[in-house]
């Protein structure tokens, strides 16, 4: 299994541009997470899915959308990039309840976004 | 709504020595509480997790945290550190059942040699 894979690593993006940063899971988890890790301030969570077509906003969602059409992919939209938005910014995915696996959320290699 | 609070923002420790990294938490409901891993440029592990049972909860590699409930703590210690433990280790909380992760701002471990 590859776990989560995101894409891309690095991307600068300049004032006002727009992108997608891409996340999928190969460990048929139902939930999928969207983080951003400034320094010092530890993860917040933008968005997170409980299933294909279910998304709900975190503690950060603003300037950021996503959609879950299939169990594997989330996708996280980044809509008219702002400089408050460069960051380090993983996905993650976990199992549901009920599971001897459940709660652990297993986090994707990160994605580098600077925005100028 | 919940909070983390991690008062160590660095950690400098001798190889061999013990170690004790502090988290304590904030929540008007209970909760379920995890201790993540974090080397460089790379994603957070899991290194343990507390949902219900026993309060001592272990890891495969010698780390241990107990959960406090009075105290609201969940504190993470090794009786003696190898220099491959230097990371970023953040504590989490989360409502029980619930899927709102919060983390704490992260304590970085170093091991001297």
């Amino acid at each position: 299994n590859a776990g989560v894979t995101q894409t891309p690593k690095f991307r600068i993006l300049k004032i006002g541009q727009s992108m997608t940063l891409q996340c999928t899971q190969d460990m048929n988890h139902n939930y999928m997470y969207w983080y951003r890790q400034d320094p010092g301030m530890g993860l917040k969570l933008i968005y997170y899915s409980v299933g294909a077509g279910i998304t709900d906003k975190g503690e950060v969602p603003n300037g950021y959308n996503v959609s879950r059409s299939t169990t594997e992919d989330f996708p996280l939209r980044l809509e008219l990039a702002a400089p408050s938005q460069t960051s380090v910014y993983f996905c993650a995915s976990s199992s549901p309840p009920g599971q001897q696996t459940s709660y652990e959320q297993y986090f994707g290699p990160g994605t580098r976004l600077t925005v100028t | 709504a919940q909070s983390v609070t991690q008062l160590d923002s660095q950690v400098p420790v001798f190889e061999e020595a013990p170690v004790e990294l502090r988290c304590n938490y904030s929540s008007s409901v209970s909760v379920y509480l995890f201790w993540y891993v974090q080397y460089p440029n790379q994603g957070l592990q899991l290194l343990l997790k507390y949902l219900s049972g026993s309060t001592l909860v272990e890891s495969i590699n010698g780390f241990e945290a107990e959960f406090n409930k009075s105290q609201t703590s969940f504190h993470l210690r090794k009786p003696s550190v190898h220099i491959s433990d230097t990371a970023e280790y953040f504590c989490a909380v989360s409502e029980s059942g619930g899927q709102n992760f919060v983390f704490g701002p992260g304590t970085r471990l170093s091991v001297l040699p």
